[in-house]
């Protein structure tokens, strides 16, 4: 298994733009979480899925994210309009309640810049 | 509230010397406790759980549930071990991980 995959690995837009991040969980794992990371602000949970529904979106930072699943290996992380402090690190992790509990594993991260 | 805090963001040690990553957590209830690393172009990964007990490259974590900390210690501190350290909560009602702001930790030759 190539474990999670994320892609773009890096994205550079301008402000207002709007930008997708996507994730590949592994295989068999049912549960998904989305991460930013800052300088400032560490790793904070943005929003996270079992069985492809969302659980909890509480760290979503404003109306202008949205992440869906639409099935079980495939999820995206939508900011439209984009705004220079949304420049970070994103992660997605996916973890399996039959596996190690809570152990999450981590995709490579996207890089996002925004002018 | 739930959080976890990591006072330093960066800690310098020479190689052998001694480390102690510092975590501190707030939780009414009883957490489960995780230290993750990120090195150097790879990515965040767990380094070792509460409930484990166990040690992993040289490193341990004791609960404290009197001084709610969660530290991470070596005795002795290898170049390998420059990394991003991340403590971490989880509740046991959820499955969500709350983590602290990160350590840097640098080893000197």
């Amino acid at each position: 298994d190539a474990g999670v995959i994320q892609s773009p690995r890096h994205e550079v837009t301008e402000m207002g733009q709007e930008v997708t991040l996507r994730c590949k969980p592994i295989s068999g794992h049912d549960y998904l979480f989305w991460y930013r990371q800052t300088m400032m602000r560490g790793l904070e949970l943005l929003i996270y899925f079992n069985n492809n529904v969302p659980i909890d979106d509480s760290g979503m930072p404003e109306d202008r994210f949205s992440a869906k699943m639409p099935n079980a290996s495939f999820s995206t992380l939508k900011i439209q309009p984009s705004e220079p402090r949304d420049s970070a690190v994103y992660f997605c992790a996916s973890s399996s309640r039959t596996g190690h509990y809570n152990e999450q594993f981590f995709g490579p991260g996207t890089r996002l810049t925004v002018l | 509230a739930q959080r976890v805090t990591q006072p330093e963001k960066l800690l310098s040690v020479f190689k052998g010397a001694p480390v102690e990553l510092k975590c501190n957590y707030s939780y009414s209830g009883s957490p489960e406790l995780f230290w993750y690393v990120q090195y150097s172009r790879q990515r965040l990964q767990l380094l070792l759980r509460h409930i484990s007990r166990e040690s992993i490259k040289g490193f341990t974590a004791d609960l404290n549930k009197g001084e709610t900390s969660f530290h991470l210690k070596k005795p002795f501190a290898q170049e390998e071990d420059s990394a991003m350290y991340y403590c971490a909560l989880s509740a046991l009602s959820t499955d969500k991980l709350i983590f602290g702001t990160g350590t840097r930790l640098q080893v000197f030759p």
